[in-house]
Parts: structure tokens; sequence; C-alpha cells
């Protein structure tokens, strides 16, 4: 089973909301990712975690903070997003360390609509 | 730095006749080259990746690449188009440097089936 689910599919906020993203796998994947992705372009890394710790940011705003529970488990909290903050925000799994001839395995994304 | 080029923004195909889909790329060393698909507001689905070996890779779906070294190319191929390939295709290349170095996207190709 290659599967990673996300939680909501869609979500509205407002500027002042705080709002969380949900994904999940159960592939027993150790390396977990935060892409975003904007209309007509391709998916822009933003995090990696790496056996539950944060092992890459890609200078993302603060705005956006993940969490990683548990192996399984990814957070990605929102507070204060500005309207281009807009997206598809993807989560991924690969499973080891996150080793560059590794796969990763995508979920169906949340659309993210920032009012 | 890696990058990757994916030259064309549409490919338009007849149902039953073959595909390509173009991807050069630009690494220090030898790179790990993937591909990926995406139907419209899903997440991406890994279709292959060409590690080391031959240089024909086949994946998922009758989807088959050729990895070129000297033209540092990795094209994308199907023998006879199906309208269900219609979809949205990223090329994908890593480096292979010490470390967890980013999963790096083409800007897509969008595929068109035409019955």
């Amino acid at each position: 089973d290659t599967e990673v689910t996300q939680t909501p599919k869609h979500l509205v906020m407002g500027m002042t909301n705080k709002k969380s993203l949900k994904c999940e796998q159960h592939m027993g994947h150790r390396a977990m990712y935060w892409y975003k992705q904007k209309a007509k372009k391709p998916p822009e890394l933003m995090f990696v975690y790496s056996y539950e710790k944060l092992s890459i940011n890609e200078s993302v705003p603060s705005r956006f903070s993940p969490e990683c529970p548990n192996s399984s488990l990814l957070n990605l909290h929102l507070h204060a997003l500005q309207p281009e903050d807009s997206a598809l925000y993807l989560c991924a799994s690969s499973p080891s360390r996150g080793l560059i001839q590794e796969t990763q395995y995508f979920g169906p994304g949340t659309r993210l609509l920032v009012l | 730095a890696q990058s990757v080029a994916q030259p064309e923004d549409q490919v338009n195909v007849a149902e039953g006749n073959p595909l390509t889909v173009k991807c050069t790329y630009s690494v220090s060393g030898n790179p790990y080259l993937f591909w990926y698909v995406q139907y419209p507001n899903r997440g991406l689905q890994f279709l292959l990746k060409y590690i080391t070996g031959d240089n024909l890779v086949k994946g998922s779906y009758g989807f088959e690449a050729e990895f070129n070294k000297s033209q540092t190319s990795f094209h994308l191929k199907k023998p006879s188009a199906l309208v269900s390939d219609s979809a949205l295709y990223f090329c994908a290349v890593r480096e292979p440097l010490s470390g967890n170095t980013p999963l790096v996207f083409g800007k897509g190709t969008r595929l068109s089936v035409i019955a």
C-alpha cells in the first residue's frame, strides 16, 4: 500500500485564522515532506522531516509551522496567512532518511484558499 | 545546483499513437531522475525512476523512459497513447551530493491525448 492521506481536501480561511493540515502514512516511511504547488507550477519543497526531526526548512515564513508528532503523522500549522499563500499543499513520504534514490510518494493534497 | 528542463508546455497526440514527453537535466555527477504524473485536482503519482543500470526504465501504466547521458536527457515514452493518459507530467532530478538534497521538478508538460 503506497498511500499517503491528507485532510482536509479543501480549506478556506481568513488571514486571522489558525488552521492545521494533516498528513498520514502507514507505510513505515521515516522521511516526510511538505510541498507547496501553485496553479500550473511544479511543487516547491517547504520542509523535510527525517526520523521525526526537521532536517530541511527551505526558508519558509514562520506563519507556516510544521510538526511531526510521530513517524506516521505530519502536520502543518497555519497562522496569519496571506492571500498569496493560496495553493495546493502536498505531503509526501519516502522510506528512510530521504535518501536521494528513494521514491517519494505523494498524497492528494489540500487545496487552500486564503481570503 | 541541479536543474531540469521540460521544453514543451503542451504535447498533443492522437489516441493510439506513440507519445514522447521531453526532459533534459543538469547536475554534477550522475543524476537520479524521476517521472511523476498529476491528474486534475490530485497529488503526484510516481511513474518511474532511473538510479543506475539499464538506460531503459519501465514504469507504471505502460510508460518507459530512456536515460541518455551524452544528451543529458530522460524522455518519457509510451508506444500507444490512451485518452486517460491526459494529465500533467513532471520530470524531477536529485543530485548525488552528501546530505539530503531536494527533489527538483521541471515546470511540467501537459499531455492531451485526443480520441
